[in-house]
């Protein structure tokens, strides 16, 4: 059964670095998304992203982050200058119809800001 | 400084027993419906989701109800078992075509006692 693949599983960074999570969705998907979980509370959306460009995000999703699919495959999320409060798990979903249909989780990137 | 996540409900039950798990939604126009399973540093799985169109659906030891009148959605696990130990979160869909997103309640941690 495919996944959603993510890569790292864990990074640790010191705050005001750049960093790049990168995801793999399962291939027929064409709607992505990413989510993140700060320790000990619910999932939050970031983003959508569909035909190549951004369909919503949240006010979590400011200027310090960006999103593209460069190559038909890979699904990043990049956090220009990270903060400390940016600690947190963060999850890419993806699915092919897109509303009204579940998404499906990657395993997540564990952010540590230090 | 410390940050202190929110503190979830938690439901305790015998293993073989039935549970019932509840989440109130805040969207009378959301159509869509979907509990999710996370077991912990994993990430959020499907485990089943209802239409707005319906008040009730089965899978296998699982049923969601939905109460649209109260938006009150609830997931009952039939004899339950060790596996089933996790936190459980319902999520609602918002928006339309190319933009949408999953909005996640609080979750509840699921223990079975043995």
């Amino acid at each position: 059964e495919p996944e959603v693949t993510q890569t790292p599983s864990h990074q640790v960074t010191q705050m005001g670095q750049e960093v790049i999570l990168r995801c793999v969705p399962i291939s027929n998907h064409l709607y992505f998304y990413w989510y993140r979980q700060i320790l000990g509370q619910k999932v939050e959306f970031l983003v959508s992203f569909y035909n190549n460009e951004i369909s919503e995000k949240s006010e979590i999703f400011d200027d310090q982050f960006s999103v593209e699919r460069p190559d038909g495959s890979n699904f990043t999320l990049k956090i220009r200058s990270t903060k400390l409060e940016d600690s947190a798990m963060y999850f890419c979903a993806g699915n092919r119809q897109g509303p009204r249909e579940t998404q499906y989780f990657g395993p997540g990137t564990r952010l540590l800001v230090l | 400084g410390e940050s202190v996540g929110l503190h979830l409900p938690t439901l305790s039950v015998q293993e073989g027993d039935n549970s019932i798990i509840n989440c109130a939604y805040s969207n009378s126009a959301s159509d869509y419906f979907i509990w999710y399973k996370q077991e912990s540093g994993k990430g959020p799985q499907f485990i089943i989701d209802i239409r707005s169109n319906m008040d009730k659906r089965q899978g296998q030891r699982v049923t969601v109800l939905l109460n649209k009148t109260v938006k009150h959605l609830s997931l009952q696990i039939a004899a339950t078992q060790p596996g089933d130990s996790a936190v459980y979160f319902c999520a609602e869909n918002f928006g339309i075509q190319g933009a949408q997103k999953l909005v996640f309640g609080q979750g509840t941690r699921l223990t079975i006692n043995p």
